[in-house]
């Protein structure tokens, strides 16, 4: 099956910060999709991006389908942007289930 | 456009014991998918519908799992005889009639198996 990998596992940041998250496929996908996880565990899409550049407010995502990674940046960080951040993807059109990866923990300190 | 919903929010319930979970997908969104998610890692599929049909299953479903969607609306994910390890996350999406369309999640079911 595909290999979903998220880079760094962790990261703290100070408020006012700019960050890169990374995910790394080992296939083609049909669909890539990034989640902000809050504290209470509700998934929240961020973007539909399986190609392309995407921007929303201080964060954009960009998807580089050829060389099996999309990177999401997060801009002038705050205390609400704490939370883990996955990557899915939907592999050989498998009946659209998300293949997640383990995660991004990301903690912003005011 | 309310989102999905589930319910209950949070479950604790006694090794043996049988639990259901409901899941309320977005008006007009015929796929429904059922996933789970642990500690420290990120969720997994358990399954899916395209209105009242059950087309895939996980292999992480075992026989004590039972879902089902009648009439293609809300959809119920059964639990029998609970194990400790099936304390998780349990958590519902819905997407609209086309295969790579946005998921939508729902705020997920917390289940503790004690």
């Amino acid at each position: 099956g595909i290999q979903v990998e998220q880079s760094p596992p962790d990261l703290i940041l100070q408020e006012g910060a700019n960050s890169t998250l990374r995910c790394n496929f080992s296939d083609s996908v049909n669909n890539l999709q990034w989640f902000h996880q809050n504290p209470w565990g509700q998934l929240i899409n961020l973007f539909y991006i399986p190609s392309g550049t995407k921007q929303n407010g201080r964060l954009s995502a960009t998807t580089v389908a050829t060389e099996r990674y999309s990177l999401l940046y997060i801009s002038s960080s705050q205390t609400t942007d704490s939370g883990v951040y996955f990557c899915a993807v939907v592999w050989n059109n498998q009946g659209g289930k998300l293949i997640f990866g383990q995660g991004t923990e990301l903690s912003v300190k005011p | 456009d309310t989102g999905v919903s589930q319910d209950p929010r949070h479950k604790i319930t006694k090794r043996g014991q049988n639990v259901t979970f409901r899941c309320d997908p977005i008006s007009e969104h015929n796929r429904l998918y059922w996933y789970r998610q642990t500690l420290g890692q990120g969720p997994e599929f358990l399954t899916y519908f395209q209105n009242e049909a059950q087309l895939e299953k996980s292999r992480l479903l075992s026989d004590r799992f039972s879902a089902e969607r009648p009439k293609g609306s809300f959809s119920t994910l059964e639990i029998q005889r609970t194990e400790q390890g099936d304390s998780a996350m349990y958590l519902c999406a819905s997407s609209p009639r086309e295969l790579l369309e946005t998921q939508y999640f729902g705020p997920g079911t917390r289940l503790l198996v004690l």
